[in-house]
């Protein structure tokens, strides 16, 4: 099963722009990327997908360059309610995707 | 209604007992999913099913089996429990060919503690 690299934590303060980048040196040419986000003591839930170039939705954008070897999860403004561990995951329709450890983000008044 | 519900949400046993996680969903999905997770650490996948005849082994399938007893139903069971299979086990579903490709949806959890 792939695996992402992703960094352990990051901190940041409410109304900031936090980008959280994964590595993916070996993504295979059907993998997409996908982000999760996890509160504690609750399942993962999914934030954005892409498989190259930007997408944009309400919470969050996905970037990943030309040679997909890694993505930017970028969140904008964010409030307490952010805080939370983020998982990048490679993967295909095949389901067959696997969670790293994520990156805990704390966001600070 | 939740789509997707674990019972129990919490169980204590004691080593060498059997012990089976339900997982029910009302979405509608082919595909369901078990993850355990340990404190500090990211979810691995147990076993998955694509359809009721399609049962695949995860990362971590030792010591575990699954059953899938309907499209929308999802049991595993540890056939005698150990101490360090206490952990926070994950059911999760999704939809083939749907977009986004293969999200999935997750239950609330089932916390195990193996005495």
């Amino acid at each position: 099963l792939a695996k992402t690299t992703q960094p352990i934590s990051m901190d940041s303060y409410e109304g900031q722009e936090v980008n959280i980048t994964c590595s993916h040196n070996n993504i295979a040419t059907n993998d997409y990327i996908t982000w999760y986000q996890q509160f504690p003591s609750q399942g993962p839930r999914f934030i954005i997908q892409g498989y190259k170039t930007k997408v944009t939705n309400e919470v969050a954008s996905l970037f990943i360059p030309a040679d997909r070897k890694s993505s930017t999860l970028s969140l904008p403004r964010v409030s307490l309610s952010d805080t939370a561990v983020y998982y990048c995951l490679e993967g295909t329709n095949a389901g067959k995707s696997t969670f790293g450890d994520g990156t805990t983000l704390t966001v600070k008044p | 209604d939740a789509d997707v519900t674990q019972t129990p949400r919490n169980r204590i046993t004691k080593t060498g007992k059997r012990i089976m996680l339900e997982c029910s969903q009302t979405k509608g999905h082919d595909r369901m999913y078990w993850y355990r997770q340990d404190p500090g650490l990211g979810l691995r996948l147990i076993y998955y099913s694509f359809d009721v005849k399609d049962i695949n082994k995860g990362e971590i399938s030792d010591g575990y089996s699954v059953s899938r007893q309907a499209q929308a139903k999802f049991s595993l069971s540890l056939e005698s429990a150990i101490p360090n299979q206490t952990a926070l086990y994950f059911c999760a579903t999704s939809d083939w060919g749907q977009a986004p490709n293969n999200e999935q949806f997750f239950g609330p959890g089932t916390r195990l503690t193996v005495l």
